[in-house]
Parts: C-alpha cells; sequence; structure tokens
C-alpha cells in the first residue's frame, strides 16, 4: 500500500493568499523533504527536514518530530509563480535511504 | 549545487527494443535512484546503488536492469522493452546520512514505447 498520503490533490489559490499542503505516513519516517515540479518537468528541492520546521521565505515546512508522521508546507501570501505540482517524499526507517513520493499536489495559483 | 545530469532527455523506442537511460552526476555522491513518474503513482523507486559496483532493487525493479561503473554514472537498462514501461524516468543522487544532504534530481527522461 502507499506509504504516503498527500492532501489535498488539487488546490486554486488566489494571488496574496495562505494556505497550506500536507502528508501523512502510514509509519513513522526519518526524514521528509518537499519537492516542486515545475512546467518543465524539473524536480525543485524545498525543503529537506529530519524534524522541526524550516522557512524559506514564503515557505515554511514543519516534520513532527515527536512521532514523525507527518509533515506540512504552508504557503503564505501566494504568488503566480507558485503554481506547480508539489511533492513531499518520506525516507523510511529501512536499512537503505529509500524515499516514498506522495502522488502530489497540483497547486494553481490565480490572478 | 550540486549537478545530476540526465540523456537523453527524450527517447521513442519499439517493443521488444533495448533501451539504455544514462545519468550522469558530479558532486561525488555516494547514492544513486533511478525513479520513475507516472500519473497517479508519484515517482516510485526501480533501482538505487551505493557506490561503484554496486546495484540493488528498489520497488518495482522487474524488467529494468541497472548498472554503476563509477561513481559519476549509473544506467538503467530496459532489455525488452514494453509500452508499460512508457513514463518519466527520474535519476537522483545523495549522500544521506552520512552529509545531511537531501536528494538531488535530473531533468527527467520521456520514454516512450511503441
Amino acid at each position: 500500500g502507499d506509504q504516503v498520503e498527500q492532501s489535498p490533490s488539487a488546490l486554486s489559490l488566489h494571488e496574496g493568499t495562505d494556505s497550506a499542503l500536507r502528508c501523512n505516513f502510514t509509519t513513522t519516517m526519518r526524514s521528509v523533504q518537499w519537492f516542486r515540479q515545475n512546467s518543465r518537468g524539473s524536480l525543485i528541492s524545498l525543503f529537506y527536514l529530519a524534524s522541526g520546521t524550516k522557512e524559506n521565505g514564503r515557505l515554511k515546512s514543519a516534520f513532527d518530530s515527536k512521532e514523525r508522521r507527518y509533515s506540512t508546507l504552508h504557503i503564505r501570501d501566494a504568488q503566480l509563480e507558485d503554481s506547480g505540482t508539489y511533492f513531499c517524499a518520506a525516507e523510511a526507517n529501512t536499512g537503505y535511504q529509500n524515499f516514498y513520493f506522495g502522488k502530489g499536489t497540483s497547486l494553481t495559483v490565480i490572478p | 549545487e550540486a549537478a545530476v545530469t540526465q540523456s537523453p532527455r527524450n527517447k521513442v523506442a519499439v517493443t521488444g527494443g533495448k533501451v539504455t537511460l544514462s545519468c550522469n552526476q558530479t558532486n561525488n555522491h555516494n547514492n544513486m535512484y533511478w525513479y520513475r513518474q507516472d500519473t497517479g503513482h508519484g515517482l516510485r523507486l526501480i533501482h538505487y546503488s551505493y557506490g561503484a559496483g554496486s546495484t540493488e532493487k528498489g520497488d518495482i525493479p522487474d524488467g529494468y536492469k541497472a548498472s554503476r561503473p563509477s561513481q559519476e554514472n549509473f544506467s538503467l537498462i530496459l532489455e525488452l522493452a514494453t509500452p508499460s514501461q512508457t513514463s518519466v524516468y527520474f535519476c537522483a543522487s545523495g549522500d544521506l546520512p552520512v552529509s545531511n544532504e537531501r536528494l538531488f534530481f535530473g531533468h527527467g527522461t520521456k520514454l516512450s514505447v511503441l
């Protein structure tokens, strides 16, 4: 079954508004990484977290440090260039470094 | 910033033909990965490698082989391509957990098997 459940699957935001994406994990994960895939298909790394929170400009990500079973990505003051598909990838506590990907959130920012 | 380069960017193959996808990374990462991306599935791990000479099966290895002849290069091989292998393939490298680095991805290879 799927290790990572990402929500919502699609989202439309008006410019200037805020929202949050979420990934739930079926088991405890070691770390999480968030990506944005642009219109050309390139995967751009946004954050890597082993615990706690990280912030970069209008983006902020958090990884539940206690149970390690969910992560969030907050978008503040959404801009047109934020449009794209966002993926979370969670690293399992297995012997090898394997990241399980969510199915993505397709974000459209509307003027 | 780590550089991961994939070639070709686009490939059209015939059913039953052999396809080789190449990946090169210039940051001396130990670990390299091949994923495929399909609508409704996100990215799924096909094969990975811990270093030169090593290849390991990921979650969906059937129909694929991998080769890691050097630290820099990691190839994905489809000996007998099938239409179900039409997909976008991503190569990635990283050195977790040694250096706390994240995964770095190439730009992807779009493969169509006719």
